[in-house]
């Protein structure tokens, strides 16, 4: 069955305390992972696409990489405004192709 | 440049009722795709609309449709709600098939839903 898991499903971080998020996989034909970040009350945003093994994308404090069978969101050195939970979605199959989201990562940053 | 608007933001149903919401998406996109989101499924994919036609589905009952109109702004309807049926439904539009390869999904901030 095609599957997407995040872990964990809360992260608690101090200010500062880095650490990984993980998206594994397992889908036939990958085209494509993607992770968002979503705020409470607001629809998720992207953040970074992933295509082959091997990949790596960063953003400011964030670094995603991709392995054939898992993604890791890194957060180096997070801040408060970190605060928020991590979606990813992984985009797979043949000529119409599908589109699964794992349930997300929850990560909380205290000061 | 706007952003992806749904509209109504809140609304309260109850058991038997049905309920619309609307999506309008960024200008020059020609694909909208729904989603629910709850707390114990995550995000599902329902359906997709790409210039006005159903594009994908997903595993949800047929009292879950929508439409797309020519102006590309997109309807969903659920008819004879259920409790369960309480949820975050969001629209995401993009430039092409939310399937295609490179796309980017731009999503809207939602319409929760709460079935009495």
């Amino acid at each position: 069955e095609d599957q997407v898991t995040q872990s964990p499903e809360a992260l608690r971080l101090q200010e500062g305390e880095s650490s990984s998020l993980n998206c594994s996989y397992t889908v036939s034909g990958l085209r494509g992972l993607f992770w968002y970040r979503q705020d409470p009350g607001k629809g998720p945003e992207f953040l970074f696409t992933l295509y082959s093994a091997g990949e790596e994308k960063e953003k400011e404090r964030l670094k995603a990489t991709l392995t054939k069978k898992e993604s890791f969101l890194h957060i180096t050195a997070p801040k408060p405004e970190d605060s928020a939970t991590y979606l990813c979605a992984v985009r797979y199959g043949g000529s119409q192709g599908n589109l699964i989201f794992g349930k997300g990562t929850k990560l909380s940053v205290k000061p | 440049k706007a952003g992806v608007t749904q509209t109504p933001r809140y609304l309260i149903k109850t058991r038997g009722q049905q309920v619309t919401l609307s999506c309008s998406p960024i200008s020059g996109h020609r694909s909208v795709s729904w989603y629910q989101q709850t707390p114990g499924q995550g995000l599902q994919f329902l359906f997709e609309y790409f210039s006005e036609t159903q594009r994908n589905k997903g595993n949800f009952p047929g009292r879950f449709s929508g439409r797309q109109f020519s102006n590309s702004r997109s309807e969903m309807n659920v008819s004879t709600l259920e409790l369960g049926d309480s949820a975050l439904y969001l629209c995401a539009s993009s430039r092409d098939g939310a399937f295609d390869g490179a796309n980017v999904l731009t999503f809207g901030a939602g319409s929760r839903l709460t079935v009495l």
